[in-house]
């Protein structure tokens, strides 16, 4: 069955952290991936995407993401926290199968950041 | 450039009730996306359009659950008649294409009483 997991429910790191949320997914055709953050009671904001090329991605806010086809991941990776990254962040995955077009959320990664 | 706009933000209302949202997309996006948001879940596709054609809708209970995107711009998502496990957040995205990045709108919360 196609998925996206995001392995981790809630991650708290320290300001000034480094950050890693995990995102695997299950697809049998080339996948097109997505990071978004959302703030509560907001909507979803788009962080970086990957289609082809370079399998390191760079998006907005300092995140980086990067592609590993043969572990199916898409990690989110960013240097350094700060406290206004408290969010929730969800991994998506899009696809283009036999059964048709299919664009899935994971479940999402709720992150504190304490001082 | 305007976002994704929706409205309401907030209704309350007593099950068996009817209860409709409104999304309007970004300008030249042909995708339109309705989904649903449950607390601590993501969100869950119920239907997208393709200019004015509903493309995927097997996840909308259409024994319910009705939506429209006349002319292919903005859409109206329905509830007729609405039950207490409907209160979730409900989501509209646009794209200018399937796969590309879809921009969301603020959403819709409701709480079914």
């Amino acid at each position: 069955a196609q998925s996206v997991t995001q392995p981790d429910i809630h991650i708290t790191v320290s300001e000034g952290a480094s950050l890693e949320l995990r995102c695997n997914y299950s697809y049998g055709a080339t996948p097109y991936l997505f990071w978004y953050v959302q703030s509560p009671g907001q909507g979803l904001q788009l962080l970086l995407k990957y289609f082809s090329g370079d399998t390191l991605v760079q998006g907005i806010k300092g995140f980086e993401a990067e592609f590993k086809r043969s572990q199916s991941s898409f990690n989110l990776r960013k240097p350094s926290v700060h406290w206004s990254d408290a969010a929730e962040y969800f991994c998506a995955v899009g696809a283009q199968s036999n059964t048709g077009n299919q664009f899935y959320f994971g479940t999402g990664t709720s992150l504190t950041v304490i001082p | 450039e305007a976002g994704v706009v929706q409205s309401p933000r907030y209704k309350i209302i007593e099950k068996k009730q009817p209860v409709a949202f409104w999304c309007n997309p970004i300008s030249g996006h042909n995708t339109l996306y309705w989904y649903l948001q449950n607390l601590g879940q993501g969100p869950e596709l119920l239907i997208r359009y393709e200019n004015e054609e509903a493309v995927d809708d097997s996840q909308l209970p259409k024994d319910r659950f009705s939506a429209e995107r006349l002319k292919g711009v903005d859409s109206t998502l329905k509830i007729q008649p609405a039950e207490l496990g409907d209160s979730a957040v409900y989501l509209c995205a646009s794209s200018f294409r399937v796969y590309n990045e879809q921009f969301f709108g603020p959403g819709t919360r409701l709480t079914v009483l």
